[in-house]
């Protein structure tokens, strides 16, 4: 039962345009997510994260919107750049609700910023 | 500056045997967590713990065990190593206030 989504597992994007990534979920209890960046034979590092009490959070070229009511949010990168080329994990937490900060991934998306 | 490392960065045993994978971190974090990434399966939660003496089962816990003895360190124990276990293995941290975990550069295990 996979708890969070991500149902494209690749994107191309050429350099400079907008970059949508999508994850929905299906456990009402996840209060809290975030959005990680990994890149091959390394560990995933932290991008941006919001809170179920927000609807949009905004960190540089990076924003992260949140639709409570259909249980989806995206990662909006603007511009993109060749070096967002990476996969990209979508997680969630039911922190401090319960979980203790235990966080549930998604199957990640394969992002390819072009030329 | 503080950070996470991980230990062996790659492994090859054979089925049977018992691995263990080392996890360190200096951030004296409280929250420790071992995942494994599989295609198709994104990060699937292993085992953690929010304190030394303290260890939890995540979602795929069958065959391997962890044990907490002091702050900085969280071992992975695989008992008899699988095919199945083949995999990478990463480990994170995080504070008990924070919800971001941070990982370490993962091991790549392939059990023969």
């Amino acid at each position: 039962d996979q708890q969070v989504k991500q149902n494209s597992p690749s994107l191309s994007v050429q350099e400079g345009r907008i970059s949508i990534l999508n994850c929905d979920y299906t456990n009402s209890m996840f209060d809290y997510f975030l959005w990680y960046k990994k890149y091959p034979a390394e560990g995933p590092t932290f991008l941006i994260s919001i809170s179920s009490i927000k609807d949009k959070n905004e960190d540089g070229r990076f924003t992260v919107f949140l639709n409570k009511s259909a249980k989806h949010l995206s990662l909006h990168i603007v511009p993109s750049q060749p070096g967002d080329s990476a996969v990209y994990f979508c997680a969630a937490s039911g922190w401090p609700a319960g979980g203790g900060n235990k966080l549930t991934f998604g199957t990640g998306t394969q992002l390819k910023v072009e030329l | 500056d503080a950070e996470i490392t991980q230990s062996p960065r790659h492994k090859i045993t054979e089925t049977g045997r018992q691995v263990t994978l080392a996890c360190h971190q200096t951030w004296n974090h409280n929250n420790m967590f071992w995942y494994r990434q599989d295609l198709g399966h994104g990060l699937r939660l292993i085992h953690y713990s929010y304190g030394v003496q303290d260890t939890n089962k995540g979602e795929v816990s069958d065959g391997y065990s962890v044990s907490r003895s002091n702050t900085e360190d969280l071992p992975l124990t695989l008992e008899s190593a699988a095919s199945s276990q083949t995999s990478v293995y990463f480990c994170a941290s995080s504070t008990r206030k924070g919800g971001e975990q941070y990982f370490g550069p993962g091991t790549r295990l392939t059990v023969t």
